[in-house]
């Protein structure tokens, strides 16, 4: 069964202080590894798609990479206004998107 | 603008109603899924639809039912027999079901009274 997990369940940073969220996985036949944004109230809004360890994205502060076990979504100097749940979720051979509980992110001005 | 449309933004349900929530999206995709998610829990899959007039049940279809008479479209009705069914609902599309990303709508909020 794929399984996803993230750590920390919550992180709080204060403004311009980098830091990494954890995303580990267990999935037969990785199709993709997908991280989104969720703002309270809110769906999900798409970051980023991974397919292949080695893999990385970036986007303005945020810098994902993928391994075969685990991806990581780096916060490179967060303002307030990155604030949010950050999900993880993969897709296997089954098509299946399987996400995780998320990582509440707080930075403080 | 393409893009991904839910409404109601909230609902209320007194016991025993069953209720229907709308999602369209004009991106012109094949796939469209219906999620649950509850609070300190990840997102469970309720039905799929990779093509019109057909789906597949998720992971916790008990107590739900959908529909897929047009591409744009793809509404879900809670029935009286969902235990527990307040939580928020996402809607979500993709090209198709193989690998591709899922763009999830605004959601609704049901609650029951």
């Amino acid at each position: 069964e794929d399984q996803v997990t993230q750590s920390p369940e919550a992180l709080r940073l204060q403004e311009g202080e980098s830091s990494s969220l954890n995303c580990s996985y267990t999935v037969s036949g990785l199709r993709g590894l997908f991280w989104y944004r969720q703002d309270p109230g809110k769906g999900p809004e798409f970051l980023f798609t991974l397919y292949s360890a080695g893999e990385e994205k970036e986007k303005e502060r945020l810098k994902a990479t993928l391994t075969k076990k685990e991806s990581f979504l780096h916060i490179t100097a967060p303002k307030p206004e990155d604030s949010a749940t950050y999900l993880c979720a993969v897709q296997g051979g089954s098509e299946k998107l399987v996400f995780g509980k998320g990582t509440k992110l707080t930075v403080n001005p | 603008d393409g893009g991904i449309t839910q409404s109601p933004k909230y609902l209320f349900r007194k016991e025993g109603q069953n209720v229907t929530l709308s999602c369209e999206q004009n991106l012109n995709h094949d796939a469209m899924y219906w999620y649950r998610q509850d609070p300190g829990q990840g997102l469970r899959l309720i039905y799929y639809s990779q093509i019109v007039n057909d789906f597949q049940k998720g992971d916790i279809a008990e107590g739900y039912s959908v529909s897929r008479e047009k591409k744009e479209s793809f509404p879900l009705t809670v029935t009286s027999a969902q235990k527990n069914p307040t939580a928020f609902y996402l809607c979500a599309s993709s090209e198709d079901r193989g690998r591709n990303t899922q763009y999830f709508g605004p959601g609704t909020r049901l609650t029951v009274l």
